[in-house]
């Protein structure tokens, strides 16, 4: 069975801190890896990985893959309230026209 | 700019009572589905269409029914719903699930 397991589930640190968001996977043929931020309602879209090593970023956000090792990391920097939501990570297995998600890591910045 | 529209978006059934939520998308893609978000729990496939004309189970189908009415909209059906199905729905389409989804903004449900 496809499995998603993120960590922390829960994180709260300052405002200005940099934080990591984990994400482990387990799936039969993988496809490619997705992040979604989640504030109050629907989840929005920041980054999909497919390739092992290579980091996607946008601004203060930045995420990267490791296909040998099942796993993907997000990377907050200089971290500002706004940046308060749930994280979601999600995988495609191949061939599937779906996607599994994890439980998501709900990040709390203080100021 | 519509995207993913869904209806309703709070609703309050008793036990037993049965509802369809509605779910219609205007960027004409093929995928849709029904996802079920609880607390701690991510999102949770309930079920999926693929294309117009074809519907499949999810991780969590049981006490459900779709209706992939054609190519935009995609109906959820309770029959009879249960204090376990409160929860926060979500309908999602995607052209290829290879680039992910547009979600609509969710239903809240609560069943007493």
């Amino acid at each position: 069975e496809d499995k998603v397991v993120q960590s922390p589930l829960s994180l709260v640190v300052h405002e200005g801190d940099t934080v990591t968001l984990n994400c482990s996977y387990e799936v039969t043929n993988f496809r490619s890896l997705l992040w979604y931020k989640q504030e109050k309602k629907a989840p929005t879209f920041l980054f999909m990985l497919t390739s092992s090593g290579i980091e996607k970023k946008s601004g203060r956000l930045s995420s990267i893959l490791d296909k040998k090792e099942l796993f993907s990391i997000l990377n907050i920097t200089a971290t500002q309230t706004g940046d308060s939501a749930v994280y979601l990570c999600a995988v495609t297995p191949q061939g599937a026209q779906k996607l599994v998600f994890g439980q998501g890591t709900r990040l709390t910045i203080n100021p | 700019n519509a995207g993913v529209t869904q209806t309703p978006k709070f609703q309050v059934l008793k036990t037993g009572q049965s509802m369809t939520l509605q779910c219609a998308q205007d960027m004409n893609h093929n995928s849709m589905y029904w996802y079920r978000q609880d607390p701690g729990m991510g999102l949770r496939l309930i079920y999926y269409s693929a294309s117009e004309g074809t519907t499949d189970k999810g991780e969590v189908p049981n006490g459900y029914n779709v209706s992939r009415l054609n190519k935009r909209e995609f109906s959820l059906r309770l029959e009879s719903a249960a204090p376990s199905q409160t929860s926060v729905y979500f309908c999602a389409s995607s052209e290829l699930s290879f680039y992910g989804y547009t979600f609509g903004s969710g239903t809240r449900l609560t069943v007493v």
